[in-house]
C-alpha cells in the first residue's frame, strides 16, 4: 500500500526567509501525482502545487517550488519570501495515475511565520 | 467559477442517529471524492463518484454510503452515528474522465462540514 510520510510535525519560519517542508512516500508504481495542499486554520484546503512523476523538472509556482527526486522517493516544498499569509498546515498527498479520486495524505506539517 | 460549495457547515448529532451531508462540486466538474478529516487520522478517502457511479471506495464501514445526482452534486450519508465519526467531511471535485488519470485530475476541496457526534 501507498504511505506518505511528513516527517516534521512542525515548522517555524521568520517572515521573508526561505523554508523547506520534506515529504518522503512509498509506492511501487511508476506514475503517479504528487500534490501539496494548504490548509489555513478554519479555512478551507488549497492546492498550492503539483508534480507529475513523469516529468523531471521539478513544478514552480511563484514562490513556491519543489525538489522532486523520484529515486529517492522525495518530494520537499520550498518556500521563499516567506508571508504571514503562509502559515497553515501543509499536507503532502500522493494519487496513483489512474486511481479515480484516493489522494492518500501525510499527517501534516504546521507552518508558523513569525513577524 | 464558484468553488465547491459543503452543506451544512456544522452538524451536531449524537449516537445512533444518521446523517446527510451535501456537496455541490465546481461547475463542469464530474468527479466527486469525499474524505473524512480527523485529529487522530488525518485525512482518509472515503469514496469517489463520476457519472452518478461509484468508481472507488476506501476502507470504511458500510454505514458510510454516498450517492451522486444526474447534476453532479453528491451526498454522502453516515448511519448509526458513533463517536469516532466526529470529524471534518471534505468534499472534492476534479473534472473527472480520462479514467481518472490525466494532469487536469487535480481535486479541489470544499470548505467541509464539521460534525460532532454527542
Amino acid at each position: 500500500a501507498q504511505t506518505v510520510t511528513q516527517s516534521q510535525p512542525e515548522m517555524s519560519v521568520q517572515e521573508a526567509e526561505t523554508v523547506t517542508l520534506s515529504c518522503t512516500y512509498d509506492t511501487s508504481e511508476s506514475d503517479y501525482y504528487l500534490f501539496w495542499y494548504k490548509q489555513p486554520p478554519s479555512r478551507q484546503m488549497i492546492l498550492v502545487i503539483r508534480q507529475e512523476a513523469y516529468k523531471q523538472q521539478n513544478a514552480t509556482e511563484n514562490r513556491f517550488s519543489v525538489n522532486f527526486q523520484k529515486a529517492a522517493k522525495s518530494f520537499s516544498l520550498k518556500i521563499s519570501d516567506s508571508q504571514l499569509g503562509d502559515a497553515a498546515m501543509y499536507f503532502c498527498a500522493y494519487r496513483r495515475r489512474g486511481s479515480q479520486g484516493n489522494l492518500i495524505f501525510g499527517k501534516g506539517t504546521k507552518l508558523s511565520v513569525k513577524p | 467559477k464558484a468553488g465547491v460549495t459543503q452543506t451544512p457547515r456544522y452538524l451536531i448529532k449524537t449516537r445512533g442517529q444518521q446523517v446527510t451531508l451535501s456537496c455541490s462540486p465546481i461547475s463542469g466538474h464530474r468527479s466527486v471524492s469525499w474524505y473524512q478529516q480527523t485529529p487522530g487520522q488525518g485525512l482518509q478517502f472515503l469514496f469517489e463518484y463520476f457519472s452518478e457511479t461509484q468508481r472507488n471506495k476506501g476502507n470504511f464501514p458500510g454505514r458510510f454510503s454516498g450517492r451522486q445526482f444526474s447534476n453532479s452534486r453528491s451526498e454522502m450519508n453516515v448511519s448509526t452515528l458513533e463517536l469516532g465519526d466526529s470529524a471534518l467531511y471534505l468534499c472534492a471535485s476534479s473534472p473527472g474522465g480520462s479514467g481518472g488519470a490525466g494532469p487536469t485530475e487535480t481535486q479541489y476541496f470544499g470548505p467541509g462540514t464539521r460534525l460532532l457526534v454527542l
